[in-house]
């Protein structure tokens, strides 16, 4: 099964306006992270913003929050005013914990490739 | 800014040749990670390694794959015998664990494998 769903291939939006990436994942374990990652045509992974599943408040990190609705296992990335220099491939992650307590695992969405239109 | 960083950048080789890809994690981290990513597709886990052994691999990482620590600073990647679909972008990764102070899994630049 699918840990990370991202349902939106592409996305456009116009500079200065807001824009929500959706993101929904599958777990039945209760310590999770949720991650969200910019990768721009040069093929770097640059981290945006995290959250623990026991934050009570969702994450904010500059023009970049994350709306945490855990009941409904969504973890939505929201850019406030959008800049030229967005204009990337977006993708969402969860961190589980292994079972031996060895440490983690990364599950990547397919991710959403965002346009910003002046 | 600590930063995770790889060589080469890019590295092309002839199908069934062996190929070394290097990174040198961030030097207080404890858990380093390995990733592929095909052109255009998404982000695939390989490997994680905690305690100068592997925790978790996934199905893409067969016999031909390795890893290794070899001197307590470089984190190696092997490919015994290339095939053509072997050509990616490797990405790797550190972590400080959960006492590390920082949940971000820093990303090397990533090395640009071609096999011909």
């Amino acid at each position: 099964a699918q840990k990370i769903t991202q349902t939106q291939p592409g996305m456009f939006v116009q500079e200065k306006e807001a824009v929500t990436l959706d993101c929904t994942y599958d777990t039945s374990d209760p310590s999770y992270g949720l991650f969200w990652y910019k990768q721009p045509s040069s093929g770097e992974m640059i981290f945006l913003i995290y959250q623990g599943s026991y934050d009570q408040q969702n994450a904010t990190e500059g023009r970049y929050s994350l709306n945490f609705q855990k009941a409904r296992k969504s973890a939505n990335l929201v850019i406030s005013a959008s800049q030229l220099g967005d204009s990337a491939m977006y993708f969402c992650a969860i961190m589980l914990p292994l079972m031996r307590g060895t440490g983690n695992q990364f599950y990547f969405g397919t991710g959403t490739s965002l346009t910003v239109i002046p | 800014e600590p930063e995770v960083t790889q060589t080469p950048s890019h590295q092309v080789t002839q199908m069934g040749q062996e190929v070394i890809l290097r990174c040198v994690p961030i030097s207080n981290h404890l858990y380093f990670y390995w990733y592929r990513q095909i052109l255009g597709q998404k982000v695939e886990f390989l490997v994680s390694f905690y305690n100068n052994e592997i925790s978790e691999k996934s199905e893409i990482f067969d016999d031909q794959f390795s890893v290794e620590r070899p001197d307590g600073s470089n984190f190696t990647l092997k490919i015994r015998s290339t095939k053509l679909e072997d050509s990616a972008m490797y990405f790797c990764a550190s972590w400080g664990g959960a006492g590390g102070g920082s949940n971000e899994q820093f990303f090397g630049p990533g090395t640009r494998l071609t096999v011909l």
